[in-house]
């Protein structure tokens, strides 16, 4: 079965500047979807970035970027210039390219200090 | 819409009650999705419809659990006999297909019961 570990519970990062999120994931899949979602207080899920499993070039999306390392089944997320906005919680999750169903982390929570 | 809607957005009933969640996905997407985010928890699957069939109910817990969606659009999320461990928020998503197309969240229905 495939599992997702994020493994810091709480982060914190200073205003504009930068920091990373980790992931691993475990899955005997070789064609699957990694993706980062942001939950702030008010419930709603929204995508960050999605990294296909097949490229080698790791996506970003203005300051969100990933480090994908597929062999070590890690994918970790980089926020620059953090901003007060950035301050939610951050799940990372995994999609089988042939399944529908998201299978999700424990989740991260990022405050940013002013 | 422009988003996923569910309602009720809160629900308190007692143990031993029955409760319906409705969701109404974006218009046009074939795929809706459910998913239980306990507290502090990440989001967990519970099943899935690809238009009218439910391609996926893995995830159902037990048979208390019963989702429909007679005509590919609105879904409704039953649960008989409610226990207290059902408490969570009830997330719904829909997408326009597998693959790499995003699943757009709804807000949740925050399920309590006492």
């Amino acid at each position: 079965a495939q599992t997702v570990t994020q493994s810091q519970p709480e982060m914190s990062v200073q205003e504009a500047e930068t920091v990373t999120l980790s992931c691993t994931y475990d899955t005997s899949e070789s064609d699957y979807y990694l993706f980062w979602y942001k939950q702030p207080p008010s419930r709603q899920m929204i995508l960050v970035i999605r990294q296909e499993a097949y490229k080698q070039q790791n996506a970003t999306e203005n300051r969100f970027s990933v480090n994908f390392q597929k062999a070590a089944k890690s994918f970790s997320l980089k926020i620059s210039d953090s901003q007060l906005g950035d301050a939610a919680m951050y799940f990372c999750a995994y999609r089988f390219n042939q399944g529908g169903k998201l299978i999700f982390g424990q989740g991260t929570e990022l405050s940013v200090k002013p | 819409g422009a988003g996923v809607s569910q309602t009720p957005s809160n629900k308190v009933t007692e143990k031993g009650k029955y409760v319906e969640l409705r969701c109404d996905p974006i218009s046009g997407h074939t795929a809706l999705y459910w998913y239980r985010q306990s507290l502090g928890q990440g989001p967990e699957f519970l099943i899935y419809f690809q238009g009218t069939g439910a391609a996926d109910d893995s995830g159902l817990p037990n048979d208390r659990f019963f989702a429909v969606r007679p005509e590919g659009s609105v879904s409704t999320l039953k649960i008989q006999r409610t226990e207290r461990g059902d408490s969570a928020v009830y997330l719904c998503a829909s997408s326009s297909g597998l693959g790499r197309n995003e699943q757009f969240f709804g807000p949740g229905t925050r399920l309590t019961v006492l």
